[in-house]
């Protein structure tokens, strides 16, 4: 079965730390995988997508990475702020379910001042 | 503004009515989706839609329709709605069906009693 998961389920962390939020799924046979952004009543906000073939993709303070052979991945945020604080989901297409993204249950972050 | 619309935001409804919650994107996407999240589950797809008349099921389709009449259209329909469908739910879309950055609207609550 094609699953994602994310560990912990909730980090609370001061501000100026840089953080490590994880990611790991099933098969390595994947499309891409994706990290987004929910905030509450705002929906989801798609930060960065990493292709198969990518190791890494960066967007200012964040830089996620892609190991698909040990099917994991790690989202970095530097120098974290009390506006990053939300949910962050991690979404794979696995190939031969293309028509869909599988989402982890997310990690809840809260950044204290 | 490259968004997509979910309407209404919120909706509590009693069991057996039918209703309507409406998608709608302005990015010329051929490629749009319904998920529904849920505590401890993630979201789950639950229908797609490939281009104009073009919608298949996703994982979780039982008590749901949908149509694509239009290309920037996607309403999920509840012909007659449970209390098991008391969620949180999410239109996306996305230029291509993979590879492609999906972009989700703000969430529809839905509390069926």
């Amino acid at each position: 079965k094609q699953e994602v998961t994310q560990i912990p389920a909730a980090l609370s962390v001061p501000e100026g730390e840089n953080l490590v939020l994880n990611c790991s799924f099933t098969d390595s046979a994947i499309y891409n995988l994706q990290w987004f952004r929910q905030d509450p009543g705002k929906g989801l906000t798609s930060l960065l997508l990493i292709q198969s073939s990518q190791r890494e993709q960066t967007s200012g303070r964040l830089n996620a990475s892609l190991d698909k052979s040990s099917g994991r991945s790690t989202l970095y945020i530097a120098a974290s702020q009390p506006g990053d604080s939300a949910t962050y989901l991690c979404a794979v297409q696995f190939g031969g379910t293309a028509s869909k993204l599988t989402f982890g249950t997310g990690t809840r972050l809260q950044v204290t001042l | 503004e490259a968004q997509v619309t979910q309407n209404p935001r919120y909706l509590i409804t009693v069991t057996g009515k039918k209703l309507t919650v409406t998608c709608s994107q302005n990015m010329n996407h051929e490629y749009m989706s319904w998920y529904r999240q849920d505590p401890g589950l993630g979201l789950r797809q639950i229908y797609y839609s490939m281009n104009v008349e073009v919608t298949d099921k996703g994982d979780v389709p039982e008590g749901y329709k949908v149509s694509r009449k239009e290309k920037r259209n996607f309403p999920l329909i509840l012909e007659s709605p449970s209390p098991n469908q008391t969620s949180l739910y999410f239109c996306a879309s996305s230029f291509g069906q993979v590879n492609t950055e999906a972009f989700f609207g703000q969430g529809t609550r839905l509390t069926v009693v």
